[in-house]
């Protein structure tokens, strides 16, 4: 299985529900990240927890970070039709022979209905 | 706008044309980055260039030809393709190599290889 992995791999709510992705990954980090992708565009990046940080917040989306289970959720709050998207964890860890690798997980695929 | 513009959006080539794929980022980093996105699949790490210099090659097939003439352009050059090669090229770039920190992506070309 892949260094990041969401959880659901699609997910499908009410407009005005809360939704909630999670992400697990393998090997110890220096950050995570989630990104937001609409369909057929780029990445777009929404939030960065480093790995001394248990949890964060940016609007309506809260991101907490647990590394004893090496574990990480995304919960959108209030969500809207716009939120309609495939949301991605990326984990950045160093290398044991140097450098940093960030890595992407297959994503969870979000719908929000009207 | 994420300041990172890649063209084209969508190319069409037959297995035996040349094409190329360009990217241009205008926010001043210095690291810049190739992506394949294929259905159902993570995000795959193409190439990687720090200050021009290409520091990771994913053992990527050589009918695949990136070029880097300055901290600003990113080029991918394609020739002899097959149809699995047929995905989502994303281009990204980051202030830093290591650690990258935040991505910022174009927006894609879609190839499709017939």
């Amino acid at each position: 299985s892949q260094q990041g992995e969401e959880d659901p791999q699609a997910l499908s709510i009410q407009e005005g529900e809360n939704a909630t992705m999670n992400c697990s990954y393998k090997t110890s980090i220096n950050n995570l990240q989630w990104y937001r992708q609409n369909s057929g565009r780029g990445l777009v990046h929404l939030i960065l927890i480093r790995s001394n940080e248990r949890e964060k917040h940016s609007g309506r989306l809260r991101v907490t970070l647990d590394t004893s289970k090496k574990s990480s959720s995304l919960l959108i709050t209030a969500s809207r039709a716009a939120d309609t998207a495939s949301y991605f964890c990326a984990t950045d860890a160093v290398l044991t022979g140097g450098g940093n690798k960030l890595t992407f997980g297959t994503g969870t695929q979000l719908k929000v209905e009207l | 706008e994420t300041g990172v513009t890649q063209t084209p959006r969508h190319l069409v080539m037959g297995m035996t044309n040349k094409k190329s794929l360009k990217c241009e980022q205008h926010l001043g980093h210095n690291a810049m980055y190739w992506y394949k996105q294929s259905a159902k699949k993570p995000l795959e790490l193409m190439f990687v260039y720090n200050f021009k210099e290409q520091t990771e090659n994913n053992s990527v097939p050589s009918r695949f030809s990136p070029e880097c003439p300055n901290s600003s352009h990113l080029f991918l050059h394609l020739h002899t393709l097959q149809p699995e090669d047929s995905a989502l090229y994303l281009c990204a770039s980051s202030p830093f190599r290591d650690p990258p920190g935040e991505l910022f992506f174009g927006e894609g070309s879609r190839l499709t290889v017939l």
